[in-house]
């Protein structure tokens, strides 16, 4: 398995600002993703962070509002840009273990925007 | 599209089975999964099913799969106040996409 960290574990906005959230795995991994959980709510696959090119985005997701880098094969980072209080989620980045088709997730990180 | 659809509430007491339940959307999807969510916590992998299995027992864990139906259920035996929490149950839809249930939130009473 892998241990994801992730940071900030929470934070509070205003609402106009941006916040960067950053994901460390502990091993190399081949793929990394971003999900966001709003509040009451079920996981939703943002985007896959590609390493060494653009993130893969998923469908009412778009790369203006969150810009994602992968600068190596242990490390992500996703950026709520512009934010409002409808941005209010849990973000939680995971990985894929190396020997079975399986995710491992990250503790989250959970956003407010006032 | 379809949710993958679960119930939203289960409440037994202490020692007793839960079973949770899922139905899922996707006829070749490749793995399902149960993931647990603790109070303010990320997602905890529980165990996973591959497709062409129809059940799979890890200690107090049994997975059954109906493919016909597109069924999954997590039957935990021996609940403990500690295994309350949030219960996903998500496919793997293809290129590692998982696609999670609605989630179903445990309550163990003593």
């Amino acid at each position: 398995s892998a241990v994801i960290s992730q940071k900030p574990s929470r934070d509070i906005c205003q609402r106009g600002t941006s916040l960067t959230i950053q994901c460390q795995v502990d091993s190399q991994v081949t793929m990394m993703f971003w999900y966001r959980q709003q509040p009451g709510q079920s996981l939703t696959l943002i985007a896959t962070a590609n390493q060494g090119s653009e993130a893969t985005y998923e469908s009412g997701f778009v790369i203006d509002k969150f810009p994602i880098s992968r600068p190596n094969l242990t490390f992500s980072t996703l950026t709520v840009s512009n934010m409002s209080p409808e941005d209010s989620s849990i973000y939680l980045c995971s990985a894929l273990g190396t020997l079975t088709d399986t995710q491992y997730f990250g503790p989250g990180t959970r956003l407010t925007v006032l | 599209g379809e949710d993958v659809e679960q119930s939203l509430f289960l409440s037994v007491r202490e020692g007793d089975s839960s079973v949770i339940n899922c139905t899922y959307t996707d006829s070749s999807s490749t793995y399902l999964y149960w993931y647990k969510q603790e109070p303010g916590a990320g997602l905890q992998l529980l165990t996973y099913i591959f497709s062409n299995m129809d059940m799979k027992q890890d200690q107090r864990l049994t997975v059954l799969l109906n493919k016909k139906d597109k069924h999954l259920s997590l039957r935990i035996a021996d609940t403990q106040t500690g295994d309350s929490a949030i219960y996903f149950c998500a496919e793997n839809t293809g290129f590692q996409k998982l696609v999670f249930g609605t989630g179903t939130r445990l309550l163990v009473s003593p």
